[in-house]
C-alpha cells in the first residue's frame, strides 16, 4: 500500500463548478502539505502549501488537512478552463530539506 | 520559475550507452533533487543534494549517480541506460524550506 493515496481520476466538471480533490495517507509523522499543479508537458508548479490542520484559502484555492483523519483536500470554486491539469499532492515530516512523498496525481478537466 | 533549466529537453538513446542529464539553477538554492515521473507512480525521488558535493539516495537510485560540483548545477547520470529508464525526468530545488521547486523536465527514450 502506497503512503500517499490518490484518486487519478479523470474528474470532468462544467465550468463554474467547485471541484475537490483529496489525497490520504498512512504516516501520522507527515506535518507539512502542498498542493502542486502540473499541465501536460511542463513540470509541477507549487499550488499551496500548509502545515497545520484546519484552512488555508489563497484566491480560487483553499488547502484543508485533518490531521486526526489522515485527509488532505484541495478545494477549487468558480472553476475555469485554464484549471484543466493534473493535481499533484505532497507531504513531508519537516526540518527543511527534507524529501517530499507525492501522490500520483488527478487529472482535472472543466469543460465549457 | 526558479531560474531552473534541464538539459536536454528531450532524448532517445539506446539501451547500454550512458547517458547525462543536467539541471541548472540561477538562486544558490542549497538543495538539489532529481525524480523520475511514470504513469501509475507519480514522481519518485532519485538522488537528492544538500550541497556542494553531498549526495545521497532516494527512493528509486538503481542505476543511477549524481554530482554536483558547483552550487548551480547537479547532473544525474545513467551508467548503462535500459528501457525502464525510460520516463520524464524532472530536477527541483529547495532553499531549506519543505517547498520545492521544479525544472520543465527532459523526457528521455531509452530504446
Amino acid at each position: 500500500q502506497k503512503e500517499v493515496e490518490q484518486d487519478p481520476g479523470p474528474l470532468s466538471v462544467p465550468e463554474g463548478a467547485i471541484v475537490s480533490l483529496n489525497c490520504t495517507y498512512s504516516n501520522s509523522a507527515f506535518q507539512y502539505f502542498m498542493w502542486y499543479r502540473q499541465y501536460s508537458r511542463k513540470g509541477p508548479e507549487l499550488l499551496m502549501y500548509t502545515y497545520s490542520s484546519g484552512n488555508k484559502e489563497d484566491g480560487r484555492f483553499t488547502a484543508q488537512v485533518d490531521k486526526s483523519s489522515k485527509y488532505i483536500s484541495l478545494f477549487i470554486r468558480d472553476s475555469q478552463p485554464s484549471d484543466s491539469a493534473t493535481y499533484l499532492c505532497a507531504m513531508t515530516f519537516g526540518g527543511g530539506g527534507n524529501k517530499l512523498t507525492f501522490g500520483t496525481g488527478t487529472q482535472l478537466k472543466v469543460e465549457l | 520559475d526558479a531560474g531552473i533549466t534541464q538539459s536536454p529537453r528531450h532524448k532517445v538513446t539506446e539501451t547500454g550507452t550512458p547517458v547525462t542529464l543536467r539541471c541548472h539553477q540561477t538562486e544558490n538554492h542549497r538543495y538539489m533533487y532529481w525524480y523520475r515521473q511514470d504513469p501509475g507512480h507519480g514522481l519518485r525521488l532519485i538522488h537528492y543534494s544538500y550541497g556542494v558535493k553531498d549526495t545521497d539516495k532516494g527512493e528509486v537510485s538503481d542505476g543511477y549517480s549524481v554530482s554536483r560540483s558547483k552550487t548551480e548545477d547537479f547532473l544525474l547520470t545513467l551508467e548503462s541506460a535500459t528501457s525502464s529508464q525510460t520516463s520524464v525526468y524532472f530536477c527541483a530545488v529547495g532553499a531549506g524550506g519543505n517547498e520545492q521547486f521544479f525544472g520543465p523536465g527532459t523526457r528521455l527514450t531509452v530504446l
